[in-house]
């Protein structure tokens, strides 16, 4: 039962630049979550997709934004990348309808 | 939204001591109420969770408990041992449209002292 995995593992970027993310949730999940946890905080809610749409959307701007496939694996871009955007970028999967959230090892990027 | 207040934020105890990490929240709709350990340079494990219609849940060593009147739930660690040290975060949900956006607390950094 593959759990949740996300690409790359690491990332350097400078400003202004842009960047894909890439998650595949685990196996019988069909909805994707993003968070964003930066440097001793704890995850911050950036949006959620289900049938390839979004969900639910946090506070966050429009240069992030998403994409879901047909096989439910999604991907988190963010354009105009800030110094601060550098974090770590979670995705977790889940069941729609249900509460449980699995969470992938994580994308950690760094904006210079 | 959802507001999640996470207390203590480090605690450090020695092995085989409890350890009790407190979360407060604001929406009284909330009803599910996770607990994630995440290792350095890890991913958020989940290791407990609890719903609104108990009011304690165990596991082994680890509990949770729930007060919606309070709108107050913990999480007990008892015989902590060093493997227990990591970052703890607890979280509440927002939910709409059968979706379940977790806000989390800013996580407790416990230390077990051999």
């Amino acid at each position: 039962d593959a759990g949740v995995t996300q690409s790359p593992t690491h990332l350097i970027k400078t400003r202004g630049q842009q960047v894909t993310l890439r998650c595949s949730p685990k196996s019988g999940h069909d909805t994707v979550s993003w968070y964003q946890q930066a440097l001793g905080q704890g995850p911050q809610f950036i949006f959620q997709y289900y049938e390839e749409e979004e969900r639910q959307r946090g506070n966050f701007p429009d240069r992030f934004s998403g994409h879901q496939f047909p096989n439910y694996s999604s991907e988190l871009n963010v354009n105009a990348l800030l110094l601060g955007d550098s974090a770590l970028y979670l995705c977790a999967s889940s069941l729609t309808g249900t509460d449980t959230q699995y969470f992938g090892p994580g994308t950690r990027l760094t904006v210079l | 939204g959802e507001n999640v207040e996470q207390h203590p934020s480090t605690l450090s105890v020695q092995e085989g001591d409890s350890a009790v990490i407190k979360c407060t929240y604001s929406d009284s709709a909330s009803n599910y109420f996770p607990w994630y350990k995440q290792e350095l340079g890890k991913r958020p494990q989940l290791i407990i969770d609890i719903r609104s219609n108990v009011g304690e849940k165990k596991d082994q060593r680890i509990a949770v408990t729930l007060n919606k009147t309070a709108k107050h739930f913990s999480l007990h660690i008892t015989e902590t041992q060093p493997e227990d040290s990591a970052v703890y975060f607890c979280a509440a949900p927002y939910s709409g449209a059968g979706s379940y956006q977790l806000t989390f607390g800013k996580g407790t950094k416990l230390s077990v002292i051999p």
